[in-house]
């Protein structure tokens, strides 16, 4: 099982730039949702979705957008990059319905100059 | 927006050493309280998943509580070795299965 899968790993982006952050899943998890992570910030909660088709913000969605057209499939959108997105972004997935704990993906680093 | 904290920050012992670090968390809405292990590098990783007042969870020589009255969990690690230098995150999860993290606190066990 490869889990929760994340791509790319790297990018640097210009400011002004759109790109996608792919987020896959093969644990047939209803949950997914993108974090990012900011020094001495711990993890921020973006947007998620409880199933496909169903998605919701988190607490800091403004510049990223997302959808849920399959079950396996969670990817976040940046549609005009700003040095504020400058981060580090981690896709987790959970079984709904329980206190199931959270899979992080190897997390994605995002420069934008 | 729910507050999650965490202390300290961060710190140092010494290999050997028994050390313990706070998670605090709003007392309403409360689900599962989650502690996560994340290496530098890494994705984090699960340690536990608490639910009741009063649990107690155990893996090895790290263990947690949960107070969920007054809102606090403790994670323990008892004789600190090197390889336990990592920050520790923890985790509310509410009703509506949002999980809000604390900032962390970063452990570096000194050999």
């Amino acid at each position: 099982n490869a889990g929760v899968t994340q791509t790319p790993k790297f990018q640097v982006l210009k400011t002004g730039q759109s790109m996608t952050l792919q987020c896959a899943q093969d644990m047939n998890h209803e949950y997914m949702s993108w974090y990012r992570q900011d020094p001495g910030m711990g993890l921020r909660l973006i947007h998620y979705s409880v199933g496909a088709g169903i998605t919701d913000q988190g607490e800091v969605p403004n510049g990223y957008n997302v959808s849920r057209s399959t079950t396996e499939d969670f990817p976040l959108r940046l549609l005009s990059a700003a040095p504020s997105q400058t981060s580090v972004y981690f896709c987790a997935t959970v079984t709904s319905g329980g206190t199931g704990e959270l899979f992080f993906g190897e997390g994605s680093r995002l420069t934008v100059l | 927006i729910l507050n999650v904290e965490q202390s300290p920050q961060s710190l140092h012992v010494q290999e050997g050493d028994s050390t313990n670090f706070t998670c605090s968390f709003p007392s309403s809405n409360f689900y599962a309280l989650h502690w996560y292990r994340w290496e530098t590098a890494k994705s984090p990783e699960a340690l536990f998943v608490m639910t009741l007042n009063g649990d107690e969870k155990k893996k090895g020589r790290i263990s947690a509580t949960l107070n969920t009255k007054e809102g606090y969990s403790y994670l323990y690690i008892k004789g600190s070795q090197p390889e336990d230098s990592a920050t520790y995150l923890c985790a509310f999860e509410n009703y509506g299965q949002n999980f809000v993290f604390g900032p962390g606190t970063r452990l570096s066990v000194l050999p």
